[in-house]
């Protein structure tokens, strides 16, 4: 079955950099993109950005752009977000989640696996 | 980009059925979504998705109980004969070549 394993919980200082790993299985890792979202405390989810594993492609999501990096390492079906200069505000738990395609193979259904969470605190 | 609104909360009886709604955007009307549930201190799980035709995909294992439908800029989530482990915060999320939106989720209460 598909399967995501994230890294362990991170506790950073402001300005400080993170990155948090995403193990997957059970699947071709280069046939799906890879979505990163979080979720604040209390709060509801926000979409970071995507990386197309196979071309190892990326879009960010604004908000994001100049602080996020996402990559990937085919060799082990892992994919990596680090995000830079960490503020308090990034106090969040980041989530890796596979995009879903219908029979087609082309057109998207969602985003159909998801890891369990990092937990990223920015402390000084 | 589309944007996703849904009710904060909703309630209903153990036993009973509920229907969730998250409303498209102008605009956005044809776009199809896809449900999530969030259990308390628990990663997302998908459900489904839900076209604008109401035609829905459920993931796998997701029970009989839950269901999609669409009605114009509405996709719903049917859940029924609900049980205590349905208690969750359920989002819906879209999508475009460019983005990919969450509506602010609804917060399930079972009665």
């Amino acid at each position: 079955q598909v399967q995501l394993v994230q890294s362990g919980a991170e506790v950073k200082k402001p300005g400080a950099s993170v990155k948090v790993s995403c193990k997957t299985s059970g699947y071709t890792f280069t046939d799906n993109y890879m979505h990163w979202m979080r979720q604040a405390p209390g709060e509801g989810l926000e979409w970071v950005g995507w990386i197309n594993p196979n071309s190892g492609g990326t879009k960010y999501g604004q908000k994001f752009q100049g602080r996020v990096t996402m990559t990937r390492d085919t060799s082990i079906s892992t994919a990596y977000m680090e995000l830079s200069r960490l503020r308090f505000d990034d106090t969040a738990v980041y989530y890796c989640a596979r995009e879903g395609y219908d029979s087609s193979g082309h057109n998207s259904k969602g985003l159909d696996s998801w890891g369990q969470g990092t937990l990223v605190t920015v402390s000084s | 980009q589309p944007v996703l609104t849904q009710s904060s909360s909703a309630s209903a009886s153990l036993g009973s059925s509920v229907k969730l709604t998250c409303t498209l955007s102008s605009g956005h009307s044809y776009y199809i979504i896809a449900w999530h549930q969030q259990q308390p201190g628990k990663a997302p799980r998908y459900l489904m998705n839900v076209e604008g035709s109401g035609s829905y995909n459920k993931g796998s294992g997701v029970p009989d109980r839950f269901s999609g439908s669409s009605s114009g800029a509405d996709r719903y989530l049917i859940v029924s004969n609900l049980q205590s482990e349905d208690e969750a915060d359920y989002y819906c999320e879209t999508w475009d070549s460019n983005t990919r939106v969450f509506g602010g989720g609804t917060k399930l209460t079972v009665l």
